[in-house]
């Protein structure tokens, strides 16, 4: 079964400060990886995405996240945080199957930035 | 500008109602999306539908309904069957090129009244 997992639910760092937010992740054959924000009553935006390759990904607004795929873990960084980076983080995975285009989401990493 | 435009924004649903989303992309995505985000649980999947006329169940589907008559849009129906449908509502595309990231629209949040 596939599954994603953030094992905080909340996050604080102080403005300035780096910060990581924490995804595994267990699926079947090789993963595509994402990483999406929430603003309050907003949709999720797309960050950043692992599909193959060089395991550290840039993305959006200054994010990067390093795929591990010996501890199956996509962490989300950055490295000085802003307090507009407040919001909801969502880390997702989509199994590597042909038509199999569904995405498992975790439960979500609120973030607070403490200016 | 491309996206997905969901509507209402809220949505208040009264005992025994059915009521209907809407979901409409111009990105001209081939597979469509809806989700339920409740707090603590994340984003489960309701319905699905990767071509026109055609969708599969996702692992929450009782008490919802869905149609797909045309590529751009997907309504959801919230039928008196789903006895806790107070939620925010998500909707998504995606190109069907398996790389890309699904798109989201910013929601319907749906009260019982």
């Amino acid at each position: 079964a596939q599954s994603v997992a953030q094992p905080e639910d909340q996050v604080n760092v102080a403005e300035g400060n780096p910060l990581t937010v924490k995804c595994t992740y267990s699926v079947s054959g090789n993963p595509y990886l994402f990483w999406y924000v929430q603003y309050p009553n907003r949709g999720l935006q797309f960050l950043l995405k692992y599909i193959t390759g060089d395991n550290l990904v840039k993305g959006s607004y200054g994010f990067e996240a390093e795929f591990n795929k010996s501890q199956t873990s996509f962490h989300l960084k950055k490295p000085s945080a802003l307090v507009s980076d407040s919001a909801l983080y969502f880390c997702a995975v989509r199994p590597y199957q042909t038509g199999a285009n569904n995405l498992f989401f975790g439960t979500g990493t609120r973030l607070t930035v403490i200016p | 500008d491309g996206g997905i435009t969901q509507s209402p924004k809220y949505l208040f649903r009264k005992e025994g109602q059915n009521v209907t989303l809407s979901c409409e992309q111009n990105l001209n995505h081939d597979a469509m999306y809806w989700y339920r985000q409740d707090p603590g649980q994340g984003l489960r999947l309701i319905y699905y539908s990767q071509i026109v006329n055609d969708f599969q169940k996702g692992d929450i589907a009782e008490g919802y309904s869905v149609s797909r008559e045309k590529k751009e849009s997907f309504p959801l129906t919230v039928t008196s069957a789903q006895k806790n449908p107070t939620a925010f509502y998500l909707c998504a595309s995606l190109e069907t090129v398996s790389n890309q990231p699904q798109h989201f629209g910013d929601g319907t949040r749906l009260s019982i009244l």
